[in-house]
């Protein structure tokens, strides 16, 4: 069974520039979550979706956000790119139960590097 | 947002060594907790997921305990061997699919 993969692993931007990040999940899975991780910081949650819906939404302002599409597979994007946005982001997949016992898989990450 | 607290931040330990780290997290509206084993260059891996207060669970050199009344779990890593090495992460599960992860514990076992 394939893993979680995403797209692309490694990006330069420069500031005020928009991207948009791919993970797709691994077969089977409807739920996807997205990830933050700086230097000096833990992983930080920025959104959770479900079959196209996002379920859940952590403390991110509102230039970053995401969508799921039909088949799984989800993006989010990041518009008016600030130094602070260079980080490591991942997404993870699951079947999407809510009773906390499920593992959640993640993928190899993008790299985010803003000039 | 749960406060999720890991000690030490960091540890060096010499091969044969055994260690352990802590975890600790709110104790009201507990389902779960998850330990997570983070090479470096490689994802996170799942280790244990745990429940119940009181539960153990073990593979293979590592084990986990939890106490779900007064919010901490710990890992315990027997004979340290430098394929160990590692950050490792502890997450409670916040509902909807979301894991609050703490900081880490970034272990380097040396031979």
């Amino acid at each position: 069974k394939a893993g979680v993969t995403q797209t692309p692993r490694y990006l330069i931007k420069t500031r005020g520039q928009q991207v948009t990040l791919s993970c797709s999940p691994i077969s089977g899975h409807r739920s996807v979550s997205w990830y933050q991780q700086t230097p000096g910081q833990g992983l930080q949650f920025l959104f959770e979706y479900f079959s196209e819906t996002q379920r859940n939404k952590g403390n991110f302002p509102g230039r970053f956000s995401g969508r799921q599409f039909s088949n799984s597979r989800s993006e989010m994007n990041v518009s008016t790119l600030e130094l602070g946005d260079s980080a490591l982001y991942l997404c993870a997949s699951s079947r999407g139960s809510i009773d906390g016992q499920e593992t959640q898989y993640f993928g190899p990450g993008t790299r985010l590097l803003v000039l | 947002i749960l406060n999720v607290e890991q000690s030490p931040q960091s540890l060096h330990v010499q091969e044969g060594d055994s260690t352990n780290f802590t975890c600790s997290f709110p104790s009201s509206n507990f389902y779960a907790l998850h330990w997570y084993r983070w090479e470096t260059a490689k994802s996170p891996e799942a280790l244990f997921v745990m429940t119940l207060n009181g539960d153990e669970k073990k593979k293979g050199r590592i084990s986990a305990t939890l106490n779900t009344k007064e919010g901490y779990s710990y890992l315990y890593i027997k004979g340290s061997q430098p394929e160990d090495s590692a950050t490792y992460l502890c997450a409670p599960y916040s509902g909807y699919s979301t894991l609050t992860f703490g900081k880490g514990t970034m272990l380097l076992v040396s031979p």
